[in-house]
């Protein structure tokens, strides 16, 4: 079935640490995206990609960082340089062909 | 620039109908987008409608859009207990732009 897949699903790291998640997406789609969702807060914008080896920074990039070496594959790494990391963190892809972006089922981030 | 605004809370009655409103302030925006999040999972997209649209009904939903006041909604007829959920508005801004703005999103919430 075709889909876009987060992983892990629940994370927890160390304050300091860096950690990375994995979003993966087979629909062909050549715009991926990544987003931010805090209680009672709509979604912010952390990086997008609209094409391979190619990305942009969103709103709210500062701590954070990406690659786009596969057109199925974007992965964020949270540094330790984000002051306030605890989020849930949503992926989505889209194309140009269609209109909408559609979603992963998010990683829930948590530092202890 | 890019600025959506919703309503964060709703209440509602099963069997009654809910309209969610959402405002936009940038009068370019090609498409306008009604997504559904259910708790600890990601974003469902329910409709979108294009700027040349007034209005696009599916099923039990209806939008409206007043680009004059640039005003959304969105109307689902007959709630259900299953339409508890959070409900974004977003926006892109032309056909070229991949990104999306998301409003705080509106926690509907259906009482029996």
């Amino acid at each position: 079935d075709g889909g876009i897949t987060q992983s892990p699903k629940y994370l927890f790291r160390k304050e300091g640490q860096n950690v990375t998640l994995s979003c993966e997406q087979n629909l062909n789609h050549d715009a991926m995206y990544w987003y931010r969702q805090d209680p009672g807060q709509g979604l912010r914008l952390i990086y997008y990609s609209q094409i391979v080896n190619d990305f942009q920074k969103g709103d709210i990039a500062e701590g954070y960082s990406v690659s786009r070496e596969k057109k199925e594959s974007f992965p964020l790494t949270v540094t330790s340089a984000q002051k306030n990391p605890t989020a849930f963190y949503l992926c989505a892809s889209s194309t140009g062909g269609r209109t909408e972006a559609f979603f992963g089922q998010g990683t829930r981030l948590t530092v202890v | 620039g890019e600025d959506v605004e919703q309503s964060l809370f709703l209440s509602v009655r099963e069997g009654d109908s809910s309209v969610i409103n959402c405002t936009y302030t940038d009068s370019s925006s090609t498409y306008l987008y009604w997504y559904k999040q259910e708790p600890g999972a990601g974003l469902q997209l329910l409709t979108y409608i294009f700027s040349n649209m007034d209005m696009k009904q599916d099923q039990r939903l209806t939008v409206l859009l007043n680009k004059k006041d640039k005003h959304l909604s969105l109307r689902i007829a007959d709630t259900q207990t299953g339409d508890s959920a959070i409900y974004f508005c977003a926006e892109r801004l032309s056909s070229n732009d991949y990104k999306l703005s998301f409003g705080a999103g509106t926690t509907v919430t259906v009482r029996a």
